[in-house]
């Protein structure tokens, strides 16, 4: 079943900009993951944060994680055209597999 | 390394047709399996999942079912495919369940005609 909800559902941007997703979600998590998806290619794992965590960095990518809202959010810096894909949040409620939400699609233009 | 290997990536089956998908994993042991489609510009709508050999579990009712015949193999099938079970069909593993993240197949591309 899908819990989290990813907002906006497309965004547009031109290269060197910063591109912000949000992920809301209904139920308590362990984590949330964060997901990128190439078009007709398998989903890849970006970034883990644990529900004790506030933000985590990976190269040009922040995750925040509010547990009290409910709601995380992804900002990739300095976009780059390669960046153009689908991004997934997806909840680890202690279930034995992940809910994904529908996705965000970033076009990122030169 | 760890990799995972999902075959065929597109099939055009018709209607009634019968259907295998499989999926198999390497360079782990024991690691969780889980069949998730994806309708066109749609979320993911998790299937199945295996938490060891012939253990599975199903999330949807629908026309698939899914084997485990051994550790690292995980199979999608049907009997009589339907036109509702065309969309983009992903294998996926991780261990200790998914706090660590999982590893997705490249893919399956179906359309039922």
């Amino acid at each position: 079943s899908q819990q989290g909800e990813e907002d906006p559902q497309a965004l547009s941007i031109q290269e060197g900009e910063n591109a912000t997703m949000n992920c809301s979600y209904k139920t308590s998590i362990n984590n949330l993951q964060w997901y990128r998806q190439n078009s007709g290619r398998g989903l890849v794992h970006l970034i883990l944060i644990r529900s004790n965590e506030r933000e985590k960095h990976s190269g040009r990518l922040r995750v925040t994680l509010d547990t009290s809202k409910k709601s995380s959010s992804l900002l990739i810096t300095a976009s780059r055209a390669a960046d153009t894909a689908s991004y997934f949040c997806a909840t680890d409620d202690s279930g034995y597999a992940l809910n994904f939400g529908k996705g965000t699609s970033l076009l990122v233009t030169p | 390394s760890q990799t995972i290997h999902q075959w065929p990536a597109t099939l055009v089956q018709p209607v009634g047709s019968p259907l295998s998908l499989e999926c198999t994993v390497e360079g782990t042991s024991n690691p969780n399996l889980y069949w998730y489609r994806q309708a066109a510009g749609r979320g993911l709508q998790l299937l199945f999942y295996s938490v060891g050999i012939g253990q599975i579990s199903s999330e949807v009712p629908q026309n698939l079912s899914a084997s485990r015949p051994q550790d690292r193999q995980f199979i999608l099938s049907s009997k009589k495919l339907l036109l509702s079970d065309s969309g983009f069909y992903l294998c996926a593993w991780s261990v200790f369940r998914a706090n660590y993240g999982y590893t997705f197949g490249s893919g399956t591309r179906l359309t039922v005609v």
